[in-house]
């Protein structure tokens, strides 16, 4: 069974850091694009970044462009998202995503809260 | 970017009756092999979304009979026949043609 249990979220203070982290277990984690994936509270969905299966290639959304940075360590199985420069808005709950696997997976999510 | 656009955004429902849902792209979402790269999702309160629907009409695991997915291109609808309590939810349909991936507003479901 494919699982993707995210850690790292928390309270941060407007213009912090964070680093999310995402742990993969029952596929392959090495062959498959990997995505992070926002909610803010009340809010819908919104993607924001993707990394290819051998991190040569990262995409990011727009409104994190030059903030935010995903990476992976396929020897550990794990997909990481570093957040700089945090703002108000980037409050949500965070998502590990892989849409490849059958069936695609969710993790439960991790809280970044960004307030003073 | 492809824009999704879903209707109605709120559907009040009682139980027993059918629903559905529509989800418009602002263009086609029918890739090389002939599949369409639309999916349905579910998000219960407090939970992470939920696949219901794989490639336009293709029903997930586990997921009961009721619900249904069709259409092609850029014109889909998601179909819950006999809506029960547990279908509560706001129901989100969902691009990966390309990046971004981008997901429509969400249409919140309840129990009237």
């Amino acid at each position: 069974e494919v699982q993707l249990v995210e850690s790292g979220g928390g309270l941060v203070l407007p213009g912090g850091s964070l680093r999310l982290s995402c742990a993969a277990s029952g596929f392959t984690f090495s062959s498959y694009f990997m995505h992070w994936v926002r909610q803010a509270p009340g809010k819908g969905l919104v993607w924001v970044s993707r990394i290819h299966a051998d991190g040569s290639d990262t995409t990011y959304a727009d409104s994190v462009k030059g903030r935010f940075t995903i990476s992976r360590d396929n020897a550990k199985n794990t997909l990481d998202l570093q957040m700089t420069s945090l703002r108000a808005e980037d409050t949500a709950v965070y998502y590990c995503v892989v849409l490849g696997t059958s069936p695609p997976a969710w993790g439960q999510g991790t809280l970044v809260t960004v307030s003073s | 970017d492809i824009v999704m656009t879903q209707s109605p955004l709120s559907l009040p429902v009682i139980p027993g009756e059918s629903a559905s849902i529509s989800c418009r792209s602002s263009r086609s979402l029918l890739n090389s092999n002939g599949y369409n790269s639309l999916f349905w999702y579910l998000q219960k309160p407090g939970q992470s979304p939920q696949l219901l629907i794989y490639l336009g009409s293709n029903r997930a695991s586990g997921v009961p009979d009721r619900f249904s997915g069709s259409g092609s291109g850029s014109d889909f609808t998601l179909k819950i026949s006999r809506v029960e309590a547990e279908d509560v939810g706001v129901y989100y349909c969902m691009q990966t043609l390309q990046t971004p991936i981008t997901f429509g507003q969400g249409t919140r479901l309840e129990i009237k």
